[in-house]
């Protein structure tokens, strides 16, 4: 089956614009994860989402950013008034909940986002 | 901050030896993962260990956990130029289902 996607691959939008960016999640997997990943840098958690629960959003770095899962599945992270210091890869991921804390996750190839 | 830090950041080597790279981390944890990704791509997940295990093999990878130094370590045998890719450890808190992940080994190894 499809892995997990991510689009668009790369983004390149003006500072103070909206973006938009899209996860489709591996089919029949609750957990879905956002993170960001900056040049050099480790992956840093933003949001999580666990079926029907409310998601976890302690890592969002601003009220510029939100993001939500409609139906249990598609995830749509939205960057409001896009800065500069935005620019990165953000990356999706999906997961089975098995027993606890075992959660392998399955990675999107990312959206490369410029912000000039 | 990230949980588990990697060491060493970079590491180059021919063909044929062996890659060993180290992750530290801070807190208990219920598992540890090792974590792949080539260049512009996501992450792909290689081996989990979980905290009452103390080696696991997986192919020409090996794993080890030293849950008393808050340690792990993935050793690579027989690299292959197809090895070249940064690795990330990632842990997550007793009772957290949200992984956090260090800023990786980036590995090169040369044909």
């Amino acid at each position: 089956g499809a892995g997990v996607s991510q689009s668009p691959s790369n983004k390149v939008t003006e500072k103070g614009k909206d973006v938009e960016l899209r996860c489709d999640p591996i089919s029949g997997h609750t957990a879905l994860y956002w993170y960001r990943q900056s040049l050099g840098q480790g992956l840093e958690f933003l949001i999580y989402f666990q079926g029907n629960s409310a998601p976890d959003k302690s890592g969002l770095p601003s009220d510029r950013f939100s993001a939500e899962r409609t139906g249990g599945s598609v995830s749509t992270l939205t960057i409001q008034r896009t800065q500069q210091e935005d620019s990165a890869v953000y990356l999706c991921a999906s997961s089975l909940l098995l027993e606890t804390g075992r959660h392998i996750q399955y990675f999107g190839a990312g959206t490369r986002l410029s912000v000039l | 901050s990230q949980q588990g830090e990697e060491d060493p950041q970079a590491l180059s080597i021919q063909e044929g030896e062996n890659a060993t790279m180290n992750c530290s981390y801070k807190t208990s944890i219920n598992n540890l993962q090792w974590y792949r990704q080539n260049s512009g791509r996501g992450l792909v997940h290689l081996i989990l260990i979980r905290s009452n295990e103390r080696e696991k093999h997986s192919g020409r990878l090996r794993v080890t956990l030293d849950t008393s130094k808050k340690s792990s370590s993935l050793l690579i045998t027989a690299s292959r130029a197809a090895d070249t890719a940064s690795y990330f450890c990632a842990t997550a808190k007793g009772g957290s289902y949200i992984p956090t992940f260090g800023r990786g080994t980036s590995l090169i190894v040369h044909p």
